[in-house]
């Protein structure tokens, strides 16, 4: 089946570092990829998405590009803010018989300080 | 605006009393999700409806049930056999199944003493 796997948190950075926060997956066919940011206490939002190889998602600085020869989607940023800090969930979704399914990662906190 | 609206926020309800946690969407998506969110843990999926009057059972459907009697709604009951109830529950929608990407409402954090 399929599954996504992310680094576990929590990542704690000072504002304007570099981020990486590594995903990968494993999938039967080619799935779409996607990464949701969930602010305390809130619902997930789509913050980016890739529907094929070599494509890049971009949003809001953030950026992440569908590897299938290494079949990863790391997110990456080049100056976090402290309003960045939130959980980040890489998923995928892969059409079959029982429509569009997501199957997410286990998340990933952010905590930027000032 | 179009969107997805869950309620109430917080949810507080005696051991042994079914509770109903209401979803509405005014995206006119197909497709609805229920997912349940336990604390540093990803989602799991509870039932999701493809078309009105029809559901399917996710992960983890048991102890729970759903209805699908309009395009817009879909209320997911968390009866007296779910073992473990208090978690944070969130409902999402796609336009169609099997295309594009889940939107998701902000969630319903319910607590079962």
């Amino acid at each position: 089946g399929n599954s996504v796997t992310q680094m576990e948190g929590p990542v704690t950075l000072s504002e304007e570092a570099f981020l990486t926060i590594n995903c990968t997956y494993t999938a039967t066919g080619y799935p779409s990829l996607f990464w949701y940011v969930q602010y305390p206490g809130e619902g997930l939002q789509l913050l980016l998405k890739a529907t094929k190889a070599d494509d890049k998602g971009s949003n809001k600085g953030f950026e992440a590009t569908y590897r299938k020869e290494t079949t990863s989607f790391h997110l990456e940023k080049g100056s976090v803010q402290v309003s960045d800090s939130a959980v980040y969930f890489c998923a995928l979704s892969e059409h079959n018989n029982a429509g569009n399914m997501l199957t997410f990662g286990g998340g990933t906190r952010l905590m930027v300080k000032p | 605006d179009g969107g997805i609206t869950q309620s109430p926020k917080y949810l507080f309800r005696k051991e042994g009393q079914n509770v109903t946690l209401s979803c509405e969407q005014n995206l006119n998506h197909d497709a609805m999700y229920w997912y349940r969110q336990d604390p540093g843990q990803g989602l799991r999926l509870i039932y999701y409806s493809q078309i009105v009057n029809d559901f399917q059972k996710g992960d983890i459907a048991e102890g729970y049930s759903v209805s699908r009697e309009k395009k817009e709604s879909f209320p997911l009951t968390v009866t007296s056999a779910q073992k473990n109830p208090t978690a944070f529950y969130l409902c999402a929608s796609s336009i169609r199944p099997g295309v594009g990407e889940q939107y998701f409402g902000p969630g319903t954090r319910l607590t079962v003493t």
